[in-house]
């Protein structure tokens, strides 16, 4: 029984092209995010949501959309694709959104790779 | 502004032996600091996680130490063995209400038999 799973696991596209990613959550979390990791790893939060509201949007184009229609589901659409969104992108869950809460769950990730 | 350094970026060591890895963050209100483990292809996991209000913590062979005053803690694994082989982050909560990790930028770990 899978916590967070995600789809696409891959995603191979061309520039300027608009992809979709989904994620649900069984655990019965408040919270969900997205997190972009780049070719060299590094984790960089991208969005949060907390039942349904976006609470943490970081420096993050416009291209990129989240959606949350429910608390279970946390989806990303990114419109006219570039290069540099070429990267390994995860949802995760939490508990709660309440400041050091603790453990986040993540997805088994969406390689998105653009052309 | 919000930021986690984490040091050394690799790290190569041999079965048996201590690996430590270190962190350093920049927001004095942070108060939780987990360590993710990510094997390669796969998602990162929690392996271990420490609060302020404690200065060490251990379990089996990882312990992670904090030092609030200075801002900077670190994970240890003793013993180490091939399937500790991984990319390491450490991670720190930052004020501002809600739940927000910010993670450094990652140690690859290599153990060699």
């Amino acid at each position: 029984d899978t916590a967070v799973s995600q789809t696409p696991k891959y995603l191979v596209t061309q520039m300027g092209n608009d992809k979709s990613i989904k994620c649900e959550q069984n655990l019965g979390h408040d919270t969900m995010y997205w997190y972009k990791q780049d070719s060299k790893k590094f984790l960089k939060i991208m969005f949060s949501y907390n039942n349904k509201e976006l609470i943490i949007n970081e420096t993050v184009p416009n291209r990129f959309s989240p959606k949350s229609p429910d608390k279970a589901h946390l989806n990303l659409h990114i419109n006219s694709l570039e290069l540099g969104d070429s990267a390994v992108y995860f949802c995760a869950s939490s508990r709660t959104s309440v400041a050091n809460t603790g453990e986040l769950f993540f997805g088994e990730g969406s390689r998105l790779t653009v052309l | 502004g919000e930021n986690v350094e984490q040091h050394p970026s690799t790290l190569s060591v041999q079965e048996g032996d201590s690996a430590v890895i270190k962190c350093t963050y920049s927001d004095s209100a942070s108060n939780y600091f987990p360590w993710y483990k990510q094997e390669l292809g796969k998602r990162p996991q929690l392996i271990i996680d420490i609060r302020s209000n404690v200065g060490e913590k251990k379990d089996q062979r990882i312990a992670v130490t904090l030092n609030k005053t200075a801002k900077h803690f670190s994970l240890h694994i003793t013993e180490t063995q091939p399937e500790d082989s991984a990319v390491y982050f450490c991670a720190a909560s930052f004020s501002g209400g809600y739940n927000k990790l910010i993670f450094g930028a990652g140690t690859r770990l290599a153990v060699h038999p």
